[in-house]
Order: structure tokens, then C-alpha cells, then sequence
């Protein structure tokens, strides 16, 4: 079945790096989002990017679909950053189905 | 701003015990589903809904029902519950935009401990 994966699956940073979070899934996808789950629960969606470059901010979200991989990448980052990074990938027998990656979990370090 | 609530926030159970998950979302989404999130997984799909009335199988829904009586309300019900059910529950309601984009707005959680 489709599956997503998603690396590192922890990523330990200081204040004022970049960081970059990888997601690869295993078939085309139409659909790929990538989601932030707040240190206390709360999950938003961040990005709607099936393919290309979108920019929000000091986030970059890239996906290459004939590649089957997207990543997030997130400038100068900054405590409030930390928290647990989702992609997710529609699913092939359901317009309205997503399939989850593990997530990476970073923490910015002041 | 979509306005997902969950009720309660927090539970705790007894084996073999019933307990029911609410969800209410007020910005009239057709699209309701429940997940549960455990320590090294993502998000599990449990149940979904299309809208009132409807309610169809996740990826993991041995062990729970749904119900959607209304555009509004959500609920999971898990009739005996067993320990392996303890988790944080996500209620999550969605729509289709302009671009074919099936955004999500999420419910703060419930934590379900079964003792």
C-alpha cells in the first residue's frame, strides 16, 4: 500500500539554523500536505504543495513528484519552531483519505 | 478560522466500559473524520463522514463506531473499550477549495486512558 516516510525522525537545532525535513512516499501523489502538530497537541496545516515551491514566511516547502519526495525547510529557525512536522499524501482509492507520515519531531534550542 | 471542539479533553476508563468522543465543528464542512495518534505513528484514520448520515471505515476501525447525526456533530464510540485504546484522539472536519485542495482544520485532542 502507499506509505510515507519521513526523516530525520528527530532533529535537534540552536536558534538561528535551517532546517530541512525530508518526506518520501511511494507512489504519485496528488495531493501532498505537510502539517505542524504544537508542542501541546494542537495540529494546522502548514502547506498544500502537490508540486513546486511554495514559501510562507521562513518556510519552504519543495516537491518533486516524479521523484516521490517533498521537503520542508525552514530558515533561521527559532524556539518557537519546535514542535512535530507531518507530511501526508492523499490516498489513491479516496479523494478525501490522508495518509500519514511518523513525523519529525525538532527542537530549537535557545 | 474553522472552529473544531472536542468534548471531553480528557477521559478515563474502565475496561469494558463505553465511551463516547464528541466532535463539533461550526463552519458547515461536509467532511468529518476521527484519528488517533500514537507515540511513533502519525495520524490513523478511524472513521470518516461525508455528511449527516454517513460514516465509513478508516484504516483502524475494529473496536469503534461512528455516528454523524448532524452536519455538525461527530461522534466515536467505542462500546467495550479495552487498554489498547488509550491514546490522544484527533477530530479533524474538511472541505474542498477552489484549488482541489482538501484542507483540514483539527480538534485540540482527547486523551483516553483505559485503565
Amino acid at each position: 500500500g502507499q506509505q510515507v516516510q519521513q526523516s530525520p525522525a528527530s532533529l535537534v537545532l540552536q536558534e538561528g539554523e535551517n532546517a530541512e525535513l525530508q518526506c518520501n512516499f511511494s507512489s504519485t501523489a496528488t495531493r501532498l500536505q505537510w502539517f505542524y502538530q504544537h508542542p501541546g497537541g494542537r495540529l494546522v496545516s502548514l502547506f498544500y504543495n502537490p508540486s513546486g515551491t511554495k514559501h510562507t514566511g521562513r518556510l519552504t516547502s519543495t516537491t518533486v513528484t516524479n521523484e516521490r519526495r517533498s521537503s520542508l525547510h525552514i530558515s533561521s529557525s527559532q524556539t518557537t519552531d519546535s514542535g512535530t512536522y507531518f507530511c501526508a499524501i492523499d490516498r489513491m482509492d479516496s479523494n478525501y483519505q490522508l495518509i500519514w507520515g511518523s513525523g519529525t519531531k525538532l527542537i530549537i534550542k535557545p | 478560522e474553522a472552529a473544531v471542539t472536542q468534548s471531553p479533553r480528557n477521559k478515563v476508563a474502565v475496561t469494558g466500559g463505553k465511551v463516547t468522543l464528541s466532535c463539533n465543528q461550526t463552519n458547515n464542512h461536509n467532511n468529518m473524520y476521527w484519528y488517533r495518534q500514537d507515540t511513533g505513528h502519525g495520524l490513523r484514520l478511524i472513521h470518516y463522514s461525508y455528511g449527516a448520515g454517513s460514516t465509513e471505515k478508516g484504516d483502524i476501525p475494529d473496536g469503534y463506531k461512528a455516528s454523524r447525526p448532524s452536519q455538525e456533530n461527530f461522534s466515536l464510540i467505542l462500546e467495550l473499550a479495552t487498554p489498547s485504546q488509550t491514546s490522544v484522539y484527533f477530530c479533524a472536519s474538511g472541505h474542498r477549495d477552489w484549488d482541489n485542495q482538501d484542507t483540514q482544520y483539527f480538534g485540540p485532542g482527547t486523551r483516553l486512558l483505559v485503565l
